[in-house]
């Protein structure tokens, strides 16, 4: 079984541009969610989608939005980039929201320069 | 959720077991204990969950005090391929929040 894939694994933007980050769950799984992992430090959560409705935001300015799609696949968009939005962006999914055990994919390595 | 407290790194002998403590002084009663691994590069890989019992499975046990202000991860025979950062996470709602971890680095 495919697990959580997310693309592309990496990226190189300019400051000020916009980039859109993709992410498949698990066949079957209806829950999304984002993290952001600065280099040195624990992901910090960014949203959580189910069933195609956001159900949980974490402290990102609004230059940060995302969607699901009616397959649960998901979008995390970030405008207006800035240097410090360099990190490893990760997806987990699960079957249900809350579900007892996340999958994480391997992440998208952004760099902002 | 509760915020969760661990040594910043950890060695430990190849073959030997590997007991990872973590403090979590104000998780509230219904708090779940969880662990996460993270090997250099890849995503988060859960390993294993407990609200007051112990629990074991395939990768690892997982003890937590009758208080439930504590817990140890223990990993009975660590290999090489064990070194990571360990995140131990007490979790109330649907969103995981880490802190900085434990790194575990398993010598030959």
């Amino acid at each position: 079984d495919a697990g959580v894939t997310q693309s592309p694994t990496h990226l190189i933007k300019t400051r000020g541009q916009q980039v859109t980050l993709r992410c498949s769950p698990i066949s079957g799984h209806k829950s999304v969610s984002w993290y952001q992992q600065v280099l040195g430090q624990g992901p910090q959560f960014i949203f959580q989608y189910y069933e195609k409705e956001e159900r949980g935001r974490g402290n990102f300015p609004d230059r940060f939005s995302a969607r699901q799609f009616p397959n649960y696949s998901s979008e995390l968009n970030v405008n207006a980039l800035l240097l410090g939005d360099s990190a490893l962006y990760l997806c987990a999914s699960s079957l249900v929201r809350g579900g007892t055990g996340y999958t994480f994919g391997s992440g998208t390595r952004l760099t902002v320069v | 959720d509760a915020k969760t407290t661990q040594p910043p790194s950890m060695d430990c002998a190849e073959g030997r077991a590997a007991n990872l403590p973590c403090n979590h002084s104000t998780i509230s009663g219904n708090e779940y204990v969880y662990w996460y691994r993270q090997i250099h590069s890849q995503g988060p890989q859960y390993i294993i969950h407990g609200l007051k019992n112990n629990e074991t499975n395939e990768m690892a046990s997982l003890i937590i005090t009758e208080d439930r202000k504590s817990s140890t991860l223990i990993l009975p025979h660590a290999t090489l391929r064990d070194t990571a950062v360990y995140y131990c996470i007490a979790r109330n709602g649907s969103r995981l929040t880490f802190g900085e971890g434990t790194q575990l680095t398993v010598n030959p």
